[in-house]
């Protein structure tokens, strides 16, 4: 699977938006994009993914650039319970079935 | 609440010891499998399972032997572990699809502290 690269660790203040930024400049055209984070001792817990298109859940939203280069995972209003480090991961169909996470961003949100 | 279950959530174990690791999952998927996450180093997979059939080994010490007896069980033998073994044990089961949209659901973890 192809290499990310995101920022180590982002604040955010409680009920502001965050932007968690992925770069992935060596995205092929079948990798889809995945998030997923972990929360303080707790297992990885799926977010969302996507493909080419913009996609919403009821967690987040994930905005994908153009070229597929970079992705920004959005979380609408953080909570204190989105404090988590953020994993993005690229995924190719037909590939090893294993998650390749790597050291992901560490979310704080302050009060 | 969580989907996959894990048990136990703590264990202590001397080098000389033999424990398992259980995992369960009721969600109908057929591919599971285990990771080790370290203190301070990325998820590690260790072992998958496809249909009961181990299809991955990431070069895994013989000191840990899986076992999946079916689809909705994952086992993880301990045996003569050393202090460096000590980790967070998570299991995690997908649906078996073709395409990459396939997702992963995690078990808590079993945190294994070897003395």
């Amino acid at each position: 699977d192809a290499k990310t690269t995101q920022p180590n660790s982002m604040e955010s203040n409680e009920e502001e938006p965050v932007h968690l930024p992925c770069n992935h400049s060596t995205i092929s055209g079948t990798d889809y994009i995945h998030w997923y984070r972990q929360l303080p001792s707790q297992g990885p817990e799926y977010v969302i993914h996507g493909l080419t298109s913009n996609v919403n859940n009821r967690m987040a939203s994930l905005a994908i650039a153009e070229d597929r280069k970079s992705s920004t995972l959005i979380l609408h209003r953080a909570t204190l319970r989105d404090a988590a480090v953020y994993y993005c991961i690229l995924r190719r169909p037909g590939s090893a079935r294993q998650l390749t996470f790597g050291s992901g961003t560490q979310l704080t949100v302050l009060p | 609440d969580t989907e996959v279950t894990q048990t136990p959530k703590h264990l202590v174990m001397g080098m000389t010891n033999k424990k398992s690791l259980k995992c369960e999952q009721h969600l109908g998927h057929n591919a599971m499998y285990w990771y080790k996450q370290s203190a301070k180093k990325p998820l590690e997979l260790m072992f998958v399972y496809n249909f009961k059939e181990q299809t991955e080994n990431n070069s895994v010490p013989s000191r840990f032997s899986p076992e999946c007896p079916n689809s909705s069980h994952l086992f993880l033998h301990l045996h003569t572990l050393q202090p460096e073994d000590s980790a967070l044990y998570l299991c995690a089961s997908s649906a078996l699809t073709s395409g990459g949209g396939e997702t992963q659901y995690f078990g808590p973890g079993t945190r294994l502290l070897v003395l």
